[in-house]
């Protein structure tokens, strides 16, 4: 069974970057037909996809996030990661990282890990 | 705003049958069979129930049905338990490598 388990640091001060880490076991992150990604949600509101990742490095990201986020993969020790500069209290949310199955293109999340949850204050 | 639309919350009784939708464009549902549902309880993992359009994953419940009209698509949950109680969102490929997603569904089983 894929299981994914998001680390992170639970509280960021504005203006500095979150880092947050993707650990994956149970499959390698190095098959191809799968991208691996960050999606958010802020309190009381919905999902939002950040962007996604392919082992090879391509990466494609939500618009809304682009300037300020970086992914990256390490396929040595099958994590993930995502950065996120600059960030404001609207950054307060549960990240998730998934996998996402590719048929001929990004089709479904189909495996989740649990979210951790991120604090962006003083 | 979410870029799908669903209905902030639906209840039913046990036994009973619902019914969520989830509503998008001519660009993303209405254009791809390649819309996928899930179920997310507080704390937990969001578990894929629903993919393309209407295929179950090994494990998932044959309670658990999808289908799409136009720009819009439907999940419907029949033969209603008390553990079905969970959020319910929706995702549609969106073209140019992008995932759409709804805002979410509050099921309460009544």
């Amino acid at each position: 069974q894929v299981q994914l388990q998001e680390s992170g640091p639970g509280l960021v001060r504005p203006s500095e970057t979150l880092s947050l880490t993707c650990n994956v076991s149970g499959a390698s992150i190095s098959i191809g037909g799968y991208y691996w990604s960050w999606i958010r949600q802020q309190p009381g509101k919905g999902l939002e996809w950040i962007g996604y990742i392919y082992h090879r490095g391509g990466t494609y990201y939500n618009p809304s996030f682009k300037s300020r986020s970086t992914l990256s993969i390490d396929t040595s020790t099958n994590q993930f990661s995502l950065q996120v500069r600059s960030v404001t209290a609207a950054d307060t949310a549960v990240y998730y990282c998934a996998r996402v199955r590719m048929i001929l293109v990004v089709s479904h999340f189909d495996f989740w890990g649990q979210g951790t949850p991120v604090s962006v204050s003083s | 705003q979410s870029a799908l639309t669903q209905p902030a919350s639906v209840s039913g009784s046990p036994g009973q049958s619902i019914t969520i939708s989830c509503t998008g464009s001519d660009t993303d549902i209405g254009a791809y069979d390649l819309v996928s549902w899930y179920q997310h309880s507080p704390g937990r993992a969001p578990q894929l129930i629903i993919h393309e359009v209407s295929q179950r994953p090994a494990g998932v419940s044959l309670r658990f049905s999808g289908s799409k009209s136009g720009n819009t698509a439907s999940l419907t949950i029949s033969g209603l338990h008390s553990d079905d109680e969970a959020d319910y969102f929706c995702c549609s490929y969106g073209g140019h490598t992008t995932l759409l997603l709804g805002g979410g569904t509050k099921l309460t089983v009544l």
